[in-house]
This record gives C-alpha cells, sequence and structure tokens, in this order.
C-alpha cells in the first residue's frame, strides 16, 4: 500500500481564495483524520471520520473550515475564504478503526499551505 | 475533554547520553499512549506505543513506562544518536478514539 496520500503537496494562495486539501486513506481503513500543525500550536485534530460520517468537529476553527468524505477512499478539507492565519501544515491520517485491536494512526506526507 | 501536557519542550543530549521525555493526562478512561516521531519536514511516525493493560514496554532503545494511577507515562531513549533528533510527541485516547497529542518535544543529539 502506498499508505495515506494527500495533494497537493504545497500549496500557495491569495487571502480570500478557496483552498481545497485533499487526501487518500489507506486502502480498508475506517477512520479519517484531519490534523493542523504550527509551530504555536502544535498538532491540532481539526475533524474525524468513522466509516465515512464526521464524528468529532469541535476543533474546526471556524465556518469557513469545511470537510467532506464522499466515500471511504476520498477526503476533502476546504477553506473559504483563507486568511494568512490559515498558513500550516494540515496532515490527513488514517487508522483501521475503532473496532480493531491495534488502532494506529498512520500520518500523510502533508500538504504546506501559505495564504499571502 | 482530554488534555495531554508534555515535558520538556526542548532536550539536548550529548550522543551515547540518554533521553526522558514526560507526559500527563486528564482523562482517566484514557487507555491508550502512542508515541510519535517527527523529523524535520516529515510526517509524524508512530514509534511506540502502549496500552493501559501493561506498565512498561521496550523495544531496542526506546521504552515507554505508565503509570496509571498518577496519569503520566514517559518515552525514555538509551544510548542516543545524532539521527534520532527530532520532535517527539505523546498523545492519548480512549481507544478507537481520536487521539490528543502532547505540544511535543525538540530532542538535539549532540555528536
Amino acid at each position: 500500500d502506498a499508505g495515506v496520500i494527500q495533494s497537493p503537496r504545497h500549496e500557495v494562495t491569495e487571502m480570500g481564495q478557496e483552498v481545497t486539501l485533499r487526501c487518500k486513506p489507506i486502502s480498508g481503513h475506517n477512520s479519517l483524520f484531519w490534523y493542523r500543525q504550527t509551530m504555536m500550536r502544535g498538532l491540532e485534530l481539526l475533524i474525524y471520520f468513522n466509516n465515512n460520517v464526521p464524528i468529532d468537529d469541535s476543533g474546526m476553527p471556524e465556518d469557513r473550515f469545511s470537510a467532506k468524505m464522499p466515500n471511504a477512499s476520498f477526503s476533502t478539507l476546504k477553506i473559504q475564504p483563507s486568511e494568512p492565519r490559515d498558513s500550516a501544515v494540515y496532515f490527513c491520517a488514517s487508522s483501521p478503526g475503532p473496532s480493531t485491536a491495534k488502532n494506529i494512526q498512520y500520518f500523510g506526507a502533508g500538504t504546506r499551505l501559505s495564504v499571502l | 475533554g482530554e488534555n495531554v501536557e508534555q515535558h520538556p519542550s526542548t532536550l539536548s543530549v550529548q550522543e551515547g547520553d540518554s533521553a526522558v521525555i514526560k507526559c500527563t493526562y486528564s482523562d482517566s478512561a484514557s487507555n491508550y499512549f502512542p508515541w510519535y516521531k517527527q523529523e524535520l519536514g516529515k510526517r509524524p511516525q508512530l514509534i511506540i506505543d502502549i496500552r493501559s493493560n501493561v506498565g512498561e514496554k521496550k523495544d531496542q532503545r526506546i521504552a515507554v513506562t505508565l503509570n496509571k494511577t498518577a496519569k503520566h507515562f514517559s518515552l525514555h531513549i538509551t544510548e542516543t544518536q545524532p539521527e534520532d533528533s527530532a520532535v517527539y510527541f505523546c498523545a492519548a485516547s480512549i481507544e478507537g478514539n481520536m487521539l490528543t497529542f502532547g505540544g511535543g518535544t525538540r530532542l538535539m543529539v549532540k555528536p
């Protein structure tokens, strides 16, 4: 398996533009997580899905952020409109699911977002 | 919700020395405690984990201890090498649920 795949790896955009980050989890994994990492705030969980259903989105900073998981192999994180303070590395992670004995999270390579 | 505190935030050791990173958690229901290593510009990767039914786990030069009564757990790295230099994150969760990460420890191993 190629692991968790994120795209794009780097995104540079201007304030006010819409940004869409994409994630393909490991095949067979039932849980998917979106994180944001900054120097100031560390690793923050934004939202996670079990079996394509959002379970906890309390970490989503505000209404400008939205996430979807239309099927088991694809998820998006959208920021509209983007702001400079959204600049961060966004990681997607997947895990086998809460019913499994070894529920390890595997991270993608991340998307480095810069909002100018 | 769960809160995880991690100390120290930075740690510098001489090659060959040991390094210890400590974490405390707040939710007594947490029962799964993984440790992740993140090298510069890379993704976090699991290096070791422990569940609440054991007090210690070891894998070559790394070991993790857990004290459920005190709600703290620690990572021990022995015989440190320059390639151990990275940011280390502890985390806690109720198995199968989301992870709450500590703030990270930047470990620098000086040759």
